[in-house]
């Protein structure tokens, strides 16, 4: 069994770029959730999926993000025009619902933007 | 609103003593709570949780964590701490969302420093 795996691991950008993050959850978990840390902060809610339907956005999540989960399996986060304010561990966590609380988290995506 | 605390940006401990990180809660309906360890350059790995049922709850990796409802805390514990077990620590609750429990809301961390 696999654990959730993002790529890239780590992103440097100019500001005013464009990134994209994938997310790969574990096999069968319907749900799938993004968090950005910063230093020194614990881990903030972005954005949750269940299945294919983008059920729940945080405030945080200015016009600027967008996520999908097309087909339900793996995720992508798309930051237009970074800023240095979005450096950031982005981090993506699944759950397979069904009584189980815990998530699962991934090895995160480090976002630098110079 | 929902939250949780863990008032202790760092906690000190020698090798072989027993060690306490703090976490308490706020939060409305059922108090599901959860422990998370961060290495660096790493993700949170799930270490414990208390859904319901006995107060101490064990987890991996040796730890346990006590839930106490009145004083509103959930404090994790190791009776025999290793240097092995330094790392970022963080509590986390249930974050309401439409639906009912969904996401986690977490505290600021703590920073564990197991000394030989």
């Amino acid at each position: 069994d696999t654990g959730v795996s993002q790529d890239p691991r780590h992103k440097i950008t100019k500001r005013g770029q464009n990134v994209t993050f994938r997310c790969d959850p574990i096999s069968e978990h319907n749900r799938l959730y993004w968090y950005r840390q910063t230093l020194g902060q614990g881990p903030e809610f972005l954005t949750y999926f269940q299945n294919e339907a983008q059920l729940e956005k945080s405030r945080l999540l200015s016009d600027r993000f967008s996520a999908e989960r097309p087909k339900g399996s793996f995720s992508t986060l798309e930051i237009q025009r970074t800023e240095q304010g979005d450096s950031a561990m982005y981090l993506c966590a699944s759950n397979p619902g069904q009584g189980t609380y815990e998530q699962y988290f991934g090895p995160g995506t480090r976002l630098t933007v110079t | 609103a929902q939250s949780v605390a863990q008032p202790e940006d760092q906690v000190n401990v020698a090798e072989g003593n027993p060690l306490t990180v703090k976490c308490t809660y706020s939060v409305s309906g059922n108090p599901y709570l959860f422990w998370y360890v961060q290495y660096p350059n790493r993700g949170l790995q799930f270490l414990l949780k208390y859904i319901t049922g006995d107060n101490l709850v064990k987890g991996s990796y040796g730890f346990e964590a006590e839930f106490n409802k009145s004083q509103t805390s959930f404090h994790l514990k190791k009776p025999s701490a290793l240097v092995s077990d330094s790392a970022l620590y963080f509590c986390a609750g249930p974050g309401l969302m439409g639906g009912g429990y969904n996401k986690l809301i977490f505290g600021a961390g703590t920073r564990l420093a197991v000394h030989p």
